[in-house]
């Protein structure tokens, strides 16, 4: 089946202006995470999706990072103002509890590669 | 705070050279510890779930084990197509947010 697709791929954009980034996850998934890599670096959590509602921002660096998930489907990371240090690679992942298991992998999606010039 | 740390930072093999990729890690408690490969310009691809210490998995050439400190993914005689970073990343127990945190990757390189 087709897995998680993040759209756009890159996105280059000047400082100061609004930039949306979109995630489609699989199929039935329920739970959607974003995180960001830096070069040379490991993803870091920014939210996390159950259903429609965030269940947890703690990882969103500042208030002009916002993400919605309005049909706890698709989700759309939103970036205000932006600044030449929030460019990075935007990933998004994405998982279903298995009945009987208490455990879950996250399948990610191939990413949209920020930079702000 | 959970912490990850990978070791080495990049590792150059000959083609049919074992070895073996560290995973350190600090966590409250482990729901689980996971491995993913990622090769340049694409996101991290599962490779496996680890839950208590003492397990043992394998996928081809590869061998993940777990310890309560550590993970090992061992590498057995390796091909140019297993180039790659390999991430590691724990998933804390308690609570609803099965957030990962990663380490920052061991860059393999394996030569023909």
């Amino acid at each position: 089946g087709a897995g998680v697709s993040q759209t756009p791929s890159n996105k280059v954009t000047e400082k100061g202006k609004y930039v949306e980034l979109r995630c489609d996850p699989i199929s039935g998934h329920t739970a959607l995470y974003w995180y960001r890599q830096s070069l040379g670096q490991g993803p870091e959590f920014l939210i996390y999706f159950q259903g429609t509602g965030a269940a947890d921002d703690s990882g969103l660096p500042n208030d002009r990072f916002f993400a919605v998930r309005p049909e706890g489907s698709v989700s759309t990371l939103k970036i205000q103002r932006t600044e030449r240090g929030d460019s990075a690679v935007y990933l998004c992942a994405s998982s279903q509890r298995l009945l009987g298991t208490p455990y879950n992998e996250q399948f990610f999606g191939p990413g949209t590669r920020l930079t702000v010039l | 705070e959970d912490q990850v740390t990978q070791s080495p930072e990049a590792l150059r093999l000959q083609e049919g050279e074992s070895s073996s990729l560290n995973c350190s890690y600090t966590v409250s408690g482990l729901r689980g510890l996971f491995w993913y490969r990622q090769d340049p310009g694409k996101g991290p691809e599962f490779l496996f779930t680890l839950y208590s210490a003492g397990e043992e998995k394998e996928k081809e050439r590869l061998k993940a084990t777990l310890t309560k400190k550590e993970s090992f993914l061992h590498i057995t005689a390796p091909k140019p197509e297993d180039s790659a970073t390999y991430l590691c990343a724990v998933q804390a127990s308690g609570g609803s947010n099965y957030k990962l945190t990663f380490g920052k990757g061991t860059l393999l390189t394996v030569n023909p």
